[in-house]
């Protein structure tokens, strides 16, 4: 299995520029979780889904931030208008269901926004 | 509320002597105890996890964790250290009562020296 595939793995930006960032599950999950990891605040959960269906996404920051779940394998997580303190590493991960305890990572997007 | 603490922000250890990364969590229910480890440039990788029984767990590349109900801790161990060791570890806790969210401690970077 490939694993958890993101894409882009770099994305240098522009302030104000739409930002878009995706990800595709192992095939056979249908939880998917986005992080943002910075220095400053570590690890942060941004929006869980389940079945397509987004279950809670009280850690977006704001409303520049959106996810979206269209199938069961792909998740996109879009910035628009990003901004400097977006710059970031974004990670999703996978797992198997809500009962199942591991999450599966993928390799990130560094994202730089100037 | 979930709460995962991990006290140092680096272990520095040398190769060949034992080490402990140290984590303490607070939940609701019963903890479902996991450590993640990110080497440089990647994203988080399972090492081992806590759901049930022994309070012991071995998990990947020779590492166990103890799990104390006493102390809530659940601090992740190696006998012998390797430089290859060195990486970001994160311990991580989710309860019983039928979360989702997994809280993600804030890291302890290892650095192991030959």
């Amino acid at each position: 299995d490939a694993g958890v595939i993101q894409s882009p793995r770099h994305e240098v930006t522009e302030m104000g520029q739409e930002v878009t960032l995706r990800c595709k599950l192992i095939s056979g999950h249908n939880s998917l979780f986005w992080y943002r990891q910075t220095m400053m605040r570590g690890l942060e959960l941004l929006i869980y889904f389940n079945n397509n269906v987004p279950i809670d996404d009280s850690g977006m920051p704001e409303d520049r931030f959106s996810a979206k779940m269209p199938n069961a394998s792909f998740s996109t997580l879009k910035i628009q208008p990003s901004e400097p303190r977006d710059s970031a590493v974004y990670f999703c991960a996978s797992r198997q269901g809500p009962n199942q305890e591991t999450q599966y990572f993928g390799p990130g997007t560094r994202l730089l926004v100037l | 509320a979930q709460s995962v603490a991990q006290p140092e922000d680096q272990v520095n250890v040398a190769e060949g002597n034992p080490l402990t990364v140290k984590c303490t969590y607070s939940v609701s229910g019963n903890p479902y105890l996991f450590w993640y480890v990110q080497y440089p440039n990647r994203g988080l990788q399972f090492l081992l996890k806590y759901i049930t029984g022994d309070n012991l767990v071995k998990g990947s590349y020779g590492f166990e964790a103890e799990f104390n109900k006493s102390q809530t801790s659940f601090h992740l161990k190696k006998p012998s250290a390797l430089v290859s060791d060195s990486a970001l570890y994160f311990c991580a806790v989710r309860d019983d009562t039928g979360g989702f969210k997994t809280i993600f401690g804030a890291g302890t970077r290892l650095f192991v020296k030959a």
